[in-house]
């Protein structure tokens, strides 16, 4: 199993540029997230969906977009860049279970994402 | 909303020794689940370890346990006999349902 794949790992993006963010899981996880990590500031949630065409707003959703097609894959579009959303970017997938919340977050590897 | 905090920035500890992590957290809720996930330098998140609110035992998992204090909402980490592998960042975490709010965090050093 590879798990939850992030791509890519680096990305240098000039203000107002648009890119997408890649991610993937092969564990057929109903939950799908993604988090943006900064220093001192920790994880914060961005989206996530809990299943193909069910999406739902995190802690900072602002200048980002999400759709889910499929039950493997979650990307996370960015429509304008900007400095601010300089940051690593972490999916993370679990299965919904019986108790929600209970089940550890499988994380990708995480995207290094500059803005300039 | 609930919140988590960290409130120790970085700690030291001596290979061998003990060292126990702080965490609290705010929510109004009585069912929920609490997490402690390391992160090295290589950036992978990694669970250490997990808490059911409704559970009063701590749980434990070998060199790794906890102290949970659900009226004072507090979930410390402590980590005996450290290793210099134990050394990395370190987050407390609160889940409820769909959502989880994550500490910033404390970075563990290990001297040798």
């Amino acid at each position: 199993n590879a798990g939850v794949t992030q791509t890519p790992k680096f990305q240098v993006l000039k203000t107002g540029q648009s890119m997408t963010l890649q991610c993937a899981q092969d564990m057929n996880h109903e939950y799908m997230s993604w988090y943006r990590q900064d220093p001192g500031m920790g994880l914060r949630l961005i989206h996530y969906s809990v299943g193909a065409g069910i999406t739902d707003q995190g802690e900072v959703p602002n200048g980002y977009n999400v759709s889910r097609s499929t039950t493997e894959d979650f990307p996370l579009r960015l429509l304008s860049a900007a400095p601010s959303q300089t940051s690593v970017y972490f999916c993370a997938s679990r299965p919904l279970g019986a108790a929600q919340g209970r089940e550890k977050l499988f994380f990708g590897s995480g995207t290094q994402l500059s803005v300039l | 909303a609930q919140t988590v905090t960290q409130s120790q920035p970085e700690m030291s500890v001596q290979e061998a020794e003990t060292v126990t992590l702080s965490c609290t957290y705010d929510t109004s809720e009585s069912d929920y689940y609490l997490f402690w996930y390391k992160q090295p330098p290589s950036r992978q998140m990694i669970l250490v370890i997990r808490q059911e609110a409704y559970k009063q035992q701590n749980a434990t998992e070998n060199r790794f346990s906890v102290n949970f204090q659900k009226a004072a909402k507090s979930f410390s980490l402590k980590i005996s006999d450290s290793q210099l592998g134990d050394a990395a960042m370190y987050f407390c975490a609160y889940a409820k349902t769909y959502k989880y709010i994550f500490g910033t965090g404390t970075r563990l050093k290990v001297l040798a």
